[in-house]
């Protein structure tokens, strides 16, 4: 069990560019979320997974955001044409249910 | 969704017992009163979770009230590593998204 990684760790991008992150669930993990936190505040729910199939997605999650998850595995997050107010630490999370969810490290976005 | 009720942050001296308070009056009968903490500069990490009575495990206890109303998660002995937010939350099921509030931030004084 190598828990919950992502990659990359931190990621600095142009207003205007497109970004992708990549997460890699504790393998059997069935759910998988994504989840958006800016300083001083509490994650805020974005979307999650069950499987390849993506059940929710929170009103946070605009049009310039699409998530995937093509075979039940990993999942990419996928930003187009950031915007500053993008500039913020995204989280990852698994869980098979029964002990609650596992959280990745995050990656932390600077746009500029 | 019910919601849960913390205080904003609490202090605790170093090796003392913490009792962290959590009101959540409009819980419904099938809802799991989880508790997670962030430590500065990392992800959230799951520490107990409960749905009537109480629970221990080898990060904490939960106490949870006769009526479900309110909780407490007890550190037995605080130390420097603590130090963090910790979330109460309730989650409809064990597989249900986590909704986070403002939590507590527990400081912990040497």
């Amino acid at each position: 069990d190598t828990g919950v990684s992502q990659d990359p760790r931190h990621k600095i991008t142009k207003r205007g560019q497109n970004v992708t992150f990549r997460c890699d669930p504790i393998s059997e993990h069935n759910r998988l979320y994504w989840y958006r936190q800016t300083l001083g505040q509490g994650p805020e729910f974005l979307t999650y997974f069950q499987n390849e199939a993506q059940l929710e997605k929170s009103r946070l999650l605009s049009d310039r955001f699409s998530a995937e998850r093509p075979k039940g595995s990993f999942s990419t997050l996928e930003i187009q044409r950031t915007e500053q107010g993008d500039s913020a630490m995204y989280l990852c999370a698994s869980s098979s249910g029964g002990r609650g969810a596992f959280f990745g490290q995050g990656t932390r976005l600077t746009v500029v | 969704d019910a919601k849960t009720t913390q205080p904003n942050s609490m202090e605790s001296n170093e090796e003392e017992p913490v009792h962290l308070p959590c009101n959540h009056s409009t819980i419904s009968g099938t809802d799991y009163i989880h508790w997670y903490r962030q430590l500065p500069s990392q992800g959230p990490e799951y520490v107990i979770h409960g749905l009537t009575s109480n629970v221990n495990n080898r990060m904490a206890s939960l106490a949870i009230a006769e009526d479900r109303k309110s909780s407490t998660l007890i550190l037995h002995r605080a130390t420097l590593r603590d130090a963090a937010v910790y979330y109460c939350i309730l989650v409809k099921t064990s597989y249900d998204k986590v909704i986070f509030g403002p939590g507590t931030s527990l400081s912990v004084i040497p």
